[in-house]
């Protein structure tokens, strides 16, 4: 079964710092991976997707993801934090046409 | 673009009654449709996926006969939480595919559900 996890439940960067929120996953076959984000008592808000082509994915709000094939990573990063990205973020992979989501990772930057 | 509207966004109900969740895409056709359940500080757990026109399929450990999902058009998909109860109180959230061909996930804003 697809399948993502995301090992940090939480994640503190001061505002400025660069960030990164981690994801692994295990699939059969080629990986179509997803971070999400979501607000309080909101939906959740597409930032980027790796399907195929290039490692370095950019997405919105300037972040960027990684696939790492060989360590079998998609870890979500930021250059520059900043205090409104804190936020709860979501890893999903594609199973079939659903999305499976990771745990979750709760991000807090500090001013 | 790309919108589903999803209401209410928040709702109180009684012990025992029935509450319906509606999922609307407003700019796109809808052909299949997920509901979601997320706990208090947990991820979301896939309840079930609706096909326009036929019934839903469930995921394993999920009472579709409490859970009743009816998506009969293209733009609409509502989740009915049949006889409720406080264990059933929990935020839903629907999701559509609006571009099957790149892979394109949208995501209702979310019903914050409390029986009481």
């Amino acid at each position: 079964a697809q399948s993502v996890a995301q090992p940090e439940d939480q994640v503190n960067v001061a505002e400025g710092n660069p960030l990164t929120v981690k994801c692994t996953y295990s699939v059969s076959g080629n990986p179509y991976l997803f971070w999400y984000v979501q607000y309080p008592n909101r939906g959740l808000q597409f930032l980027l997707k790796y399907i195929t082509g290039d490692n370095l994915v950019k997405g919105s709000y300037g972040f960027e993801a990684e696939f790492n094939k060989s360590q079998t990573s998609f870890h979500l990063k930021k250059p520059s934090a900043l205090v409104s990205d804190s936020a709860l973020y979501f890893c999903a992979v594609r199973s079939f046409q659903k999305l499976v989501f990771g745990t979750g990772t709760r991000l807090l930057v500090s001013p | 673009g790309a919108v589903v509207s999803q209401h209410p966004s928040r709702v109180i109900c009684k012990s025992g009654t029935s509450v319906k969740i509606e999922c609307r895409s407003l700019d796109f056709q809808a052909t299949t449709m997920f509901w979601y359940r997320q706990f208090p500080k947990q991820s979301l757990m896939l309840m079930a996926t609706s096909n326009e026109g036929s019934k839903a399929t469930y995921e394993q450990g999920v009472e579709k006969d409490k859970f009743l999902i009816n998506h009969a058009s293209l733009t609409l998909s509502t989740l009915t939480v049949t006889s409720a109860h406080p264990e059933d109180s929990s935020f839903y959230i629907c999701s559509a595919i609006f571009d099957r061909a790149n892979y394109g996930y949208t995501f209702g804003s979310g019903t914050r559900l409390t029986v009481v």
